[in-house]
C-alpha cells in the first residue's frame, strides 16, 4: 500500500530559525496536505496542494508540491515558540480509474521543540 | 475551530465492550472520515462515508463499523474491544470535491 517517509522526525531549533520538512512517497498522490496538531487535539490544516510544482504559502509556511508527484517540502520562517508541535503531511492518492478518492496517508509526522 | 464536533472527548471502558463515538461534520460537508491515531501505527485511515453511502475503506477491524445517518452525522461503532484498541479516534469531513479535510478534536478511548 501506500507509505509516506517524513523527515527528520523531530527538531530542536532556536526562535528566529528557519525549518524544513519532507515527505516522499513510493507513489504519486494528486493532492498534498500539511497539518499541525497540538498535544490532545486534532490535525488542524496548514497549507494543500493541489498541482505538482506549485507553491504555496500561508503566512511563515511555504510548501511545494513535487514535481514527480512523489514529494512534498514544508518550511517555516522565522520560527516562534507557537510553531511547537507535530507536524504531518498528508497525500490523497487516487483509485484504480485514476480519480481522487478519500483516503489520506499520513507520514509519521515531525515534532518541533522552538527553544526561546 | 475547525466546525467539526466529536462527542464524547474521552471514554473508559473494559476489553470486550462496545462503544459508539459520535461526529457531527461541518455545515454543508457531506463527507465524513474516520481515522485512529496510535501511538506505534500514527494516524490511519479508517473509513470515509458520502451522503450516507460508504465510499472507501481503510484497514478497519471487523469488530468496527460504522454509519451516516440522513442529518449526516456519523458514528463509530467499537465491538468487543481489545487493549490494543485504545488510541485517538479522530472525525474529519471536507466539502467534496475539495479534498481538504478537517479534523475534529478526537475521542481519546482507553481500554482497560
Amino acid at each position: 500500500g501506500q507509505q509516506l517517509n517524513q523527515s527528520p522526525q523531530s527538531m530542536f531549533i532556536q526562535e528566529g530559525e528557519d525549518v524544513s520538512m519532507n515527505c516522499t512517497s513510493s507513489s504519486i498522490f494528486n493532492t498534498w496536505l500539511w497539518y499541525k496538531q497540538d498535544p490532545g487535539e486534532g490535525p488542524v490544516l496548514l497549507i494543500a496542494l493541489y498541482k505538482a510544482g506549485e507553491l504555496t504559502s500561508n503566512g511563515r509556511l511555504t510548501a511545494q508540491f513535487g514535481i514527480t508527484r512523489k514529494d512534498s517540502f514544508l518550511n517555516i520562517s522565522a520560527s516562534i515558540p507557537s510553531d511547537v508541535g507535530i507536524y504531518f503531511c498528508a497525500g490523497l492518492g487516487i483509485n484504480a480509474g485514476g480519480t481522487s478518492y478519500g483516503k489520506l496517508t499520513f507520514g509519521q509526522g515531525t515534532i518541533l521543540t522552538v527553544h526561546p | 475551530d475547525s466546525g467539526v464536533t466529536q462527542t464524547p472527548k474521552h471514554l473508559i471502558t473494559a476489553t470486550g465492550q462496545r462503544v459508539t463515538l459520535r461526529c457531527s461534520p461541518r455545515s454543508g460537508d457531506l463527507s465524513v472520515y474516520w481515522y485512529q491515531q496510535s501511538l506505534d501505527q500514527g494516524l490511519q485511515f479508517l473509513i470515509q462515508y458520502y451522503n450516507g453511502e460508504e465510499r472507501a475503506k481503510g484497514n478497519i477491524l471487523e469488530r468496527f463499523s460504522a454509519q451516516q445517518f440522513p442529518d449526516l452525522h456519523s458514528e463509530l461503532n467499537l465491538s468487543s474491544l481489545e487493549l490494543g484498541d485504545s488510541a485517538l479516534y479522530f472525525c474529519a469531513s471536507s466539502p467534496l470535491p475539495r479534498p481538504e479535510q478537517f479534523f475534529g478534536p478526537g475521542t481519546r478511548l482507553t481500554v482497560l
